[in-house]
């Protein structure tokens, strides 16, 4: 099973709205992955985390705020976004050891 | 500075035939290479991946080779079906050991394979 689930699947939000992607995984996965993926452009890395730490912060503005409340489940906590941040959000996760990323559906984002 | 390159943005295949993707990089620390396969609207699939160590991985019909001298790679798809038409990324990574490592894409190229 290499199935990583991601809710909502669509998500439309104004400008002064908080809302909260969430990403589950069961695999025993130890390192979780937030990437954000504008059209036609190849996916750009967010925020990692390992071991339910935060590992690599990409630069991401603050309005993106992750959280990782245990090792199997990842939120990205939005608050004040902008129409640009609208995009194809993507979960994944990896075993500890060497291994591929498994993505999930992703969360289609739109900021009006 | 794109350090993983897919310098053909799409690639048309009849049914049957050999899909041959290509992939460079210009950073020697990559040593782990994953090729994924991604329909519109939806998450990235892992297809298959390879490490420095080796220079040929197979799995079913695909096949990943790495030439590391020359810092290339390709995925061969043998025989191309229709459903295998999607954007295929290549990606790489600097780490073989650690979990938590990025994954650094190429810009994908739009394979099309027609019945």
């Amino acid at each position: 099973d290499t199935e990583v689930t991601q809710t909502p699947k669509h998500l439309v939000m104004g400008m002064t709205n908080k809302k909260s992607l969430k990403c589950e995984q069961h695999m025993g996965h130890r390192a979780m992955y937030w990437y954000k993926q504008k059209a036609k452009k190849p996916p750009e890395l967010m925020f990692v985390y390992s071991y339910e730490k935060l590992s690599i912060n990409e630069s991401v503005p603050s309005r993106f705020s992750p959280e990782c409340p245990n090792s199997s489940l990842l939120n990205l906590h939005l608050h004040a976004l902008q129409p640009e941040d609208s995009a194809l959000y993507l979960c994944a996760s990896s075993r500890t050891e060497a291994g591929p990323q498994y993505f999930g559906p992703g969360t289609r984002l739109t900021v009006l | 500075d794109q350090q993983v390159k897919q310098n053909s943005p799409s690639l048309s295949v009849q049914e049957g035939r050999i899909s041959i993707l290509n992939c460079d990089y210009t950073n020697s620390m990559f040593d782990y290479f994953l090729w994924y396969k991604k329909y519109p609207a939806e998450g990235p699939t892992f297809l298959i991946s390879i490490s420095s160590i080796k220079d040929k991985n197979e799995d079913g019909r695909f096949t990943v080779f790495l030439n590391k001298s020359a810092k290339h790679l390709s995925l061969h798809i043998v025989p191309s079906q229709p459903g295998d038409s999607a954007v295929y990324f290549c990606a790489a990574s600097a780490s073989l050991v650690q979990a938590g490592t990025a994954l650094i894409f190429g810009k994908g190229t739009t394979l099309s394979v027609s019945s």
